[in-house]
């Protein structure tokens, strides 16, 4: 079985600011991890994934996250928000140990950031 | 090429009544998951589908759901004699069929269940 925990259920910062969103796993095999953002009343769209290879992975709208296996973390950075970012932000992670899995993701609680002017 | 398609994207029901929610995956999917939002919580895998066949329910409550992709139109999930605490978001998700099941999924807009 496997937990995801995002540390922080909101964090407010101003624009231009750097940010960062943490997020801790817990899992007895090893995982592929993900980042989704969300918009109010939308569907999430995928920021970024790690498969395998370098644990510093870039996503898109500048955003980029580093697997750490040690720490069993996956936090996302961004150096410069803006107000557009504002939005919930959902870590995720499936199995990839093969097996009865199929891809299901597990997902944290969510952390909502807002961006103010 | 279109998204995944969920309609109807808000639905509302009186307790007792049944909900069907459908989901059109991206063309060429043929694997389709779907998780629920509750408010103030993450989502939460329910059942995984591929064409004809439910795949893995883990997920769904025992009683009164029931999920189906049939060979064709949209997989449909069926929630009957609805209770307030069915009052959610359900997403639908889709994913290539590249070796059984992909690494990533792409998510419709969801569907709004409020129930009365």
């Amino acid at each position: 079985a496997q937990s995801v925990t995002q540390l922080d259920s909101q964090v407010p910062v101003f624009e231009e600011a750097p940010v960062e969103l943490r997020c801790n796993y817990s899992s007895s095999v090893s995982v592929y991890l993900f980042w989704y953002v969300q918009y109010p009343n939308q569907g999430l769209q995928l920021l970024l994934k790690y498969l395998s290879g370098s644990t510093l992975v870039k996503g898109i709208n500048g955003f980029e996250a580093e697997f750490n296996k040690s720490q069993t973390s996956f936090h996302l950075r961004k150096p410069s928000v803006h107000i557009s970012d504002t939005a919930e932000y959902f870590c995720a992670v499936s199995d990839n140990a093969g097996g009865t899995s199929y891809g299901k993701l597990t997902f944290g609680q969510g952390t909502i950031l807002t961006v103010h002017p | 090429n279109a998204g995944v398609m969920q309609n109807p994207r808000h639905l509302v029901r009186r307790r007792g009544q049944e909900a069907r929610l459908r989901c059109s995956p991206m063309k060429g999917h043929s694997h389709v998951y779907w998780y629920r939002q509750l408010p103030e919580e993450g989502l939460k895998f329910m059942v995984y589908l591929q064409k004809e066949n439910i795949i893995d329910e883990s997920g769904m409550p025992k009683e009164r759901f029931s999920a189906e992709f049939p060979k064709e139109g949209p997989s449909i999930l069926r929630i009957q004699q609805v209770v307030r605490g069915d009052s959610a978001a359900y997403f639908c998700a889709s994913s290539p069929p590249t070796g059984g099941w992909s690494y990533e999924q792409y998510f419709g807009p969801g569907t709004r269940l409020t129930v009365t």
